[in-house]
């Protein structure tokens, strides 16, 4: 079956310009979660959603960050205003339950000029 | 709460040799441990994990780790590498809680010589 999946998986744009990432996780699967990889801090967490609620956005570095997920499926990650410190790799799991085994996708790579 | 050691940033082994990463972690609950690799330009892929049955886990590409819970680590091994084995490796953290995000160590790479 289709694993998770994300687009665009490369983006760039310029400094103060919005983004938005997207994520398809496998179906089926409740709990959502939202990581970025990046040079200096490895892979940190940043959101995490079970069904359309998100009750754990701890991760969220800024209020420029925000997500969104519908139909308790497709996820959105929306960054405004972005920084270069923003350049990063943005990857995106799913699991059945929270819990459960997370699989990922290949990850957006988002450089921010 | 709860973090994940990997000790070095670069392994570097010959072909056929041993493969042994180290990952200690810190969890004030049972945690349940991941490994997982990264190809080039690629997602994380699940090596094996451990949730709390057998200590010694099997996963995939001939890998295995083994939980010890008196020496808070979950070392990954092969006994034999492949040049196909040159990846990212992540160990990683979490427990049966709210949401059971993942905490990561740093990550290592690993290298196979000829």
């Amino acid at each position: 079956g289709a694993g998770v999946s994300q687009s665009p998986s490369n983006k760039v744009t310029e400094k103060g310009k919005d983004v938005e990432l997207r994520c398809d996780p496998i179906s089926g699967h409740t709990a959502l979660y939202w990581y970025r990889q990046s040079l200096g801090q490895g892979l940190e967490f940043l959101i995490y959603f079970q069904g359309n609620s998100a009750p754990d956005k701890s991760g969220l570095p800024s209020d420029r960050f925000s997500a969104e997920r519908t139909g308790g499926s497709v996820s959105t990650l929306t960054i405004q205003r972005t920084q270069q410190e923003d350049s990063a790799v943005y990857l995106c799991a799913s699991s059945l339950d929270p819990g459960e085994t997370q699989y990922f996708g290949p990850g957006t790579r988002l450089l921010v000029l | 709460a709860q973090s994940v050691t990997q000790l070095g940033s670069h392994v570097s082994v010959s072909e056929g040799a041993l493969v042994l990463l180290r990952c200690n972690y810190s969890s004030s609950v049972p945690p349940y441990l991941f490994w997982y690799v990264q190809y080039p330009n690629q997602g994380l892929q699940l090596l094996l994990k451990y949730t709390s049955a057998a200590t010694l886990v099997k996963g995939i590409n001939g890998f295995e780790a083994e939980f010890k819970k008196s020496e808070t680590s979950f070392h990954l091994t092969k006994p034999s590498a492949h040049m196909s084995d040159a990846a990212e490796y992540f160990c990683a953290v979490t427990y049966t809680g709210a949401n059971s995000k993942l905490t990561f160590g740093k990550g290592i790479t690993l290298s196979v010589r000829p």
